[in-house]
Formats: C-alpha cells, sequence, structure tokens
C-alpha cells in the first residue's frame, strides 16, 4: 500500500482483556518495528522485525507482550491481559533494510484500558 | 535513561522567525534523525543526518550535527503556524542494536 496502515485506530478495553493490534507495512519494507507513546511521552521500543530473522523482542516491557510477522508482512501485537498502565499510542514503522530514508510510521493505535 | 535528548522542552515562537532545537545523545551513532508529530499520532520523517556528515538542509529545515559533542541541531527558518507540532530526533545505537532510539521530544508552537 503507499503507507503503513493500523488498525484499529482506537480500541478500548477491559482491564484483563486480551487485544490484538495490526500493521500493514509499505510493501517492500522488511524492516518493521513498534513503539508504544504513553501521553505526552517519547517513543518507547518494543519490537523489531527484519526480514526472516529472528525478531529483536528486547523492548517488550512484560512476558504479556507478543508480535509476530506472518509472511515476512502483516504484523500483529498481542496484549495478554491488560492493565492501565498498557494505556498508550501503539505506533508500527517499516523501513528499508538500510533505514537510510528513514521509518514511515502509521497513525498508531490508541489503546484505553478502563 | 534516553540515548537521545531534546532541549527545550517546550518552545514557543511568533510566525516568521525561526526555531531551534537541539538533541544530545550518549554513545556513539551511525546515523541520526529528525520526525515531526502532529496530533500526538504518525510520526513524519524529515531529515536524517550520517555520522560523517556536519550539515543538511531541506527546505526550510537546517539539521547539524557535532559528534564531539554528541549533539544536533534542527533549525527551521520563518517559521509558519503549521510547523507546530512535536519534534523528535531519533539515534541508532552505533554498532549495537538496529532500532532507533527517540527522545522525549520538543513540543513547539507557532503563533500567528
Amino acid at each position: 500500500g503507499a503507507g503503513v496502515s493500523q488498525s484499529p485506530s482506537n480500541k478500548v478495553t477491559e482491564k484483563g482483556k486480551d487485544v490484538e493490534l495490526r500493521c500493514d507495512p509499505i510493501s517492500g519494507h522488511t524492516a518493521l518495528y513498534w513503539y508504544r507513546q504513553s501521553l505526552g511521552q517519547g517513543l518507547e521500543f518494543l519490537i523489531y522485525f527484519q526480514g526472516n530473522s529472528a525478531p529483536d523482542k528486547s523492548g517488550l516491557p512484560s512476558d504479556r507482550f507478543s508480535a509476530e510477522r506472518t509472511g515476512g508482512s502483516v504484523s500483529t501485537l498481542t496484549i495478554q491481559r491488560t492493565q492501565q498502565e498498557d494505556s498508550a499510542v501503539y505506533l508500527c514503522a517499516s523501513s528499508f533494510p538500510d533505514r537510510v530514508r528513514g521509518y514511515t510510521f502509521g497513525s498508531g493505535t490508541r489503546l484505553t484500558v478502563v | 535513561s534516553q540515548q537521545g535528548e531534546e532541549d527545550p522542552q517546550a518552545l514557543s515562537i511568533q510566525e516568521g522567525e525561526n526555531a531551534t532545537m537541539n538533541c544530545s545523545y550518549k554513545t556513539s551513532i551511525n546515523n541520526l534523525q529528525w520526525y515531526r508529530q502532529n496530533s500526538g499520532r504518525g510520526l513524519v520523517h524529515l531529515i536524517l543526518i550520517r555520522s560523517n556528515e556536519r550539515e543538511k538542509h531541506s527546505g526550510r529545515l537546517r539539521v547539524t550535527l557535532d559528534t564531539s559533542k554528541k549533539s544536533s541541531s534542527l533549525l527551521i527558518t520563518a517559521s509558519r503556524a503549521a510547523d507546530t507540532a512535536s519534534y523528535f530526533c531519533a539515534t541508532d545505537k552505533g554498532a549495537g542494536g538496529q532500532n532507533f532510539v527517540f527522545g522525549p521530544g520538543t513540543r513547539l508552537s507557532v503563533l500567528p
């Protein structure tokens, strides 16, 4: 597609429920990243996928968070047993592997845990 | 602690004035990028500067990099109300890691 597409754009969930966030990167971008941004804060790195290599999961805050990328394209970020502190905007970005043209970000999913 | 930190945290100027934002980082880098974010949503890539470059221009944007001081600056000339946004610098981690690390950002307000 023309840009990075994320869905849903907004998600309100009850504490304890599981949620799935989807990211559809730009065609041809082999690198895909998930970041989290709390209100008024900077971006917190979560996970990075590059081609068929093992993902860099070093930023995932707990084992309730997981992500997969099927077929080297669409990625799903799953948060199990959501907590109120999970409330944030979850941003997905993709890039060419050399990254020199920068990341292209999606518009994000605003997650609110009530 | 942050790899990159922007300064100031917030900046308010009049339309037509220049805006300068600074970024400091701690470890050696290969690349440094600047992004703009409107309304707390997706970031837009503005410019990338490599560690062997000292200055780059793109339209009204001018970015400098001083690797000896581990700092970069973003200058927006002849600012417009539409430049109102948050601006982030992002640094890679040199020899380690594939992801870029973002600072907390500078909130720029351009008053008409």
